[in-house]
């Protein structure tokens, strides 16, 4: 089955505690995302990659890090994660980065940071 | 600064009933157009999508219209169903290739 898994669904951490928040794609897919999902603000995108070794910012990139060693995995690091970081994470991978590849998304990394 | 806008949070539908969702954006240089649908507990999905050289793409109960000059588009979905109750997102593409979502609208599609 073609999907996006991420790991944990759920986490509740304490503010400096380094985390990091796996996201895996079985489609072979060159593109790859990171966005964050607030009230009020829809999905906000952190980090991208078109492809292995290939990373750049999107809108809110502080205080994350993102890695692209292999085409499949693309995994989120909070260095030092705070208050603000809470959110609902989602990872997500298409054929390319143009509009007409839709995006398939995984099902969310809830993150509370306390 | 909102680039894409949906200015309804949340929406109310009779079940067979038409529903209508709308978006609003700033940047005339958005080329592409998507709507993706999310349930809760789970990722977006997409649904449909248009370019911005149409004024129209349609999949089964699904349409979207784009309007360039009024930089608005909008989702109908005809006839609605009680499994059409979502969130839905409108994001628009850049020539970067960067999405841009809005902030999403609940429909609740009642029996």
């Amino acid at each position: 089955e073609a999907q996006v898994t991420q790991n944990p669904r759920y986490l509740i951490t304490v503010t400096g505690k380094k985390l990091t928040v796996t996201c895996s794609q079985n489609m072979n897919h060159e593109y790859m995302s990171w966005y964050r999902q607030d009230p009020g603000l829809g999905l906000r995108q952190i980090y991208y990659s078109m492809n292995v070794e290939v990373t750049d910012k999107g809108d809110v990139p502080e205080g994350y890090k993102v890695s692209r060693k292999e085409k499949r995995n693309f995994p989120l690091i909070l260095e030092s994660p705070s208050p603000n970081q809470t959110s609902l994470y989602f990872c997500a991978s298409s054929y390319s980065d143009r509009g007409n590849y839709e995006q398939y998304f995984g099902p969310g990394t809830r993150l509370t940071v306390t | 600064d909102q680039q894409v806008k949906q200015n309804s949070p949340s929406l109310s539908v009779q079940e067979g009933r038409i529903s209508i969702l709308n978006c609003d954006y700033t940047n005339s240089m958005f080329d592409y157009f998507l709507w993706y649908k999310k349930y809760p507990a789970e990722g977006p999905t997409f649904l449909i999508s248009i370019s911005s050289i149409k004024d129209k793409n349609e999949d089964g109960r699904f349409t979207v219209f784009l309007n360039k000059s009024a930089k608005h588009l909008s989702l109908h979905i005809v006839p609605s169903q009680p499994g059409d109750s979502a969130v839905y997102f409108c994001a628009a593409e850049n020539q970067g290739g960067k999405l841009i979502f809005g902030q999403g609208t609940e429909l609740s599609v009642k029996p």
